[in-house]
């Protein structure tokens, strides 16, 4: 089947601007992962979903990034007043399980490639 | 804290050389080690993972194999080809309980010359 796909693939946004990020999961993945990658460096996570609930949001820089999965499938990661460090890759990942396997695998999406100027 | 710890980049080889890239770990309890690979212009995606100590993981001719003793899971491939080129990224996820967050070394970019 389709994997996870991400939308836009590119955004550039001004400095100060909402932006608003989409994931779509492959369908019936219980667990959804939101990374950051920076330019030159590895992905870093930002916040678990496993359905609608979120779980761990521990990686959410500031209190401008805030993510939602309402219906626990497609996901939204929104960050307000998008400032220069924000620039980055935001990568969306799913599992078809949670809690359990270590070893379960995650897809990953393409990326949103994110540019403030 | 957990991490993962990779050689730096760029490892320039020609075609059919051997290829290692090393990764080492520090984490907590019993993680899974895994290898994600990073085509230009595409996302992740899984190349191999090892679930426990001594576990060989392999895939399109790479192998790497967790080695607790020296909490190490290096990338090999005997005969590297041009389509190798990509950046790599070794990772770890907890094992037991907890969700399953993934903690990513920096990656290593590898670029394969005819």
């Amino acid at each position: 089947g389709a994997g996870v796909s991400q939308s836009p693939r590119y955004k550039v946004a001004k400095r100060g601007q909402d932006v608003a990020l989409r994931c779509d999961p492959i369908s019936g993945h219980v667990s959804l992962f939101w990374y950051q990658q920076a330019l030159g460096q590895g992905p870093e996570f930002l916040t678990y979903f496993q359905n609608e609930a979120q779980l761990d949001k521990s990686g959410l820089p500031s209190d401008r990034f805030f993510a939602e999965r309402p219906e626990g499938s497609v996901s939204t990661l929104k960050i307000q007043r998008t400032q220069q460090e924000d620039s980055a890759v935001y990568l969306c990942a799913s599992s078809r399980i949670s809690g359990q396997g270590a070893g379960e695998t995650q897809y990953f999406g393409p990326g949103t490639r994110l540019l403030v100027l | 804290g957990n991490s993962v710890t990779q050689m730096e980049g760029p490892v320039t080889l020609s075609e059919e050389a051997f290829l290692t890239i090393n990764c080492t770990y520090t984490a907590t309890g019993y993680p899974s080690l895994f290898w994600y690979v990073q085509y230009p212009g595409e996302g992740l995606q899984l190349l191999l993972k090892a679930t426990k100590a001594d576990d060989k993981g392999s895939n399109k001719g790479f192998e790497a194999t967790y080695r607790k003793e020296t909490t190490s899971f290096h990338l090999e491939k005997g005969s590297v080809q041009v389509s190798d080129s990509a950046v790599y990224f070794c990772a770890l996820r907890r094992g037991n309980t907890g969700f399953q967050k993934l903690v990513f070394g920096t990656g290593t970019r590898l670029l394969v010359s005819p």
